[in-house]
């Protein structure tokens, strides 16, 4: 299985930015990094996702470590209704590029 | 809106019961995937379509429960005679077969048996 470790959660102060860690040491060549994030009472959300350059899009940055077995969801400015768990995933080809969660981050963000 | 859609939302049912929850993915995705999730736990994979064949299956996926993907678009999940530790949250997802695809996830069916 994929493995990946996540801080169980992080506190943060609204409009600071937010530097979420994920480890995924056994990642290989091929497989990629993603992140969702799930709000209470919600289906998980796409937040961005990347092999090796680190990747910008509207909701946040990913930044991936040169060897590839970690990287950093970053959110710029923490408002209030960024507040949920974030999941790091490695997604593995060989198994189908499915999504294999883990327990994720659960981010709170303070006003 | 043309994101996934899963009905129903809400589902409570007595022990014993079957239920049914369908998943109409986002329409040009050829992969279709079934999630559960309790409560404060993360989305574990039960099984997962491409076009119409199920090509993956989770131990999870006990033989009280059975998906189908008919022709290829829409999806059924069926549990057959509930238990209550079926109780949860059902989620349906879907994608394209392309590498790195991103994968979109509906709303979720809330099961509680009681």
């Amino acid at each position: 299985d994929a493995k990946t470790t996540q801080p169980n959660s992080m506190e943060s102060n609204e409009e600071e930015p937010v530097h979420l860690p994920c480890n995924h040491s056994t990642i290989s060549g091929t497989d990629y990094i993603h992140w969702y994030r799930q709000l209470p009472s919600q289906g998980p959300e796409y937040v961005i996702h990347g092999l090796t350059s680190n990747v910008n899009n509207r909701m946040a940055s990913l930044a991936i470590a040169e060897d590839r077995k970690s990287s950093t969801l970053i959110l710029h400015r923490a408002t209030l209704r960024d507040a949920a768990v974030y999941y790091c995933i490695h997604m593995i080809k060989a198994a189908g590029n499915k999504l294999t969660f883990g327990g994720g981050t659960r981010v709170l963000v303070k006003p | 809106d043309t994101g996934v859609s899963q009905d129903p939302r809400h589902k409570i049912t007595k022990r014993g019961q079957n239920v049914t929850f369908r998943c109409d993915p986002i329409s040009e995705h050829n992969r279709l995937y079934w999630y559960r999730q309790t409560l404060g736990q993360g989305p574990e994979f039960l099984t997962y379509f491409q076009n119409e064949a199920q090509l993956e299956k989770s131990r999870l996926l006990s033989d009280r429960f059975s998906a189908e993907r008919p022709k290829g678009s829409f999806s059924t999940l069926e549990i057959q005679r509930t238990e209550q530790g079926d109780s949860a949250m059902y989620l349906c997802a879907s994608s394209s077969a392309n590498p790195g695809n991103t994968i979109y996830f509906g709303e979720g069916s809330w099961l509680t048996v009681v």
